[in-house]
């Protein structure tokens, strides 16, 4: 079955940054586009950007521009997300999700991670 | 950015009883590209409803989502005990693919 396993909780100090990875399977790999939402402890959801494992082409959130690395290895059917210069306000539970859009019609994200815990604390 | 208003912000309903959750949009969401998300404690959100009004694979059809341009509605039609939860919308016509601010509905 189709699956996203994230990796593990993250305690990180301020100004640190941070390498999440999203490892999926059950599909074909290149064919769906992945996207990273957080979640403040108590708080909505928030997009951050979303990666084409095809190409590895990018779209960020502009919140998150120049601050958020996505990238993929097809090899290993994996996508990773880096955020760099940490502050308390970035922990969260952040999330990876399949994009289920294909042949040109849009489907939501219609499957997703299990979360990783980031925690940015001195 | 599309800015969508989810309301009400609490919803709090008896076990068989209807709830209706709405999303506004900011602009006109074309395509109807919004879907909702169910999210309970401790789990990742759910995809419920894609395209507006389309179920996502295993939703039951209880979940009823509906709306065009600007007003988005989704519908539970007789709440179980597993529906108690938040629902948040999502836009995916234009980046930032924004959600709402999610409408919790609790038992009364």
């Amino acid at each position: 079955q189709v699956q996203l396993v994230q990796s593990g909780a993250e305690v990180k100090n301020p100004g640190a940054s941070v390498k999440l990875s999203c490892r999926t399977s059950g599909y074909t790999f290149t064919n769906f586009y992945v996207h990273w939402v957080r979640q403040a402890p108590g708080q909505g959801l928030e997009w951050m950007g979303t990666i084409n494992p095809s190409g590895g082409h990018t779209n960020y959130a502009q919140k998150f521009q120049g601050r958020v690395t996505m990238t993929r290895d097809t090899s290993t059917s994996t996508v990773y997300m880096e955020v760099t210069s940490l502050t308390s306000a970035d922990t969260a539970v952040y999330y990876c999700a399949r994009d289920g859009s294909i042949f040109g019609v849009a489907h939501g994200l219609d499957v997703w991670g299990q979360g990783a815990t980031v925690t940015v604390s001195s | 950015e599309i800015v969508l208003t989810q309301s009400p912000g609490t919803l709090s309903l008896s076990l068989g009883e209807r709830a209706t959750l709405s999303c506004r949009a900011s602009e006109t969401i074309r395509s109807s590209q919004l879907a909702w998300y169910q999210q309970k404690p401790g789990q990742a959100p759910r995809l419920l409803i894609y395209g507006a009004s389309n179920w996502a694979a295993g939703v039951p059809d209880r979940f009823t989502g509906s709306g065009s341009g600007t007003d988005f509605t989704l519908t539970i039609s007789r709440l179980e005990p597993e529906d108690f939860a938040v629902y948040y919308c999502q836009q995916y016509v234009s980046s930032p693919y924004t959600f709402g601010q999610g409408t919790r509905v609790e038992i009364k």
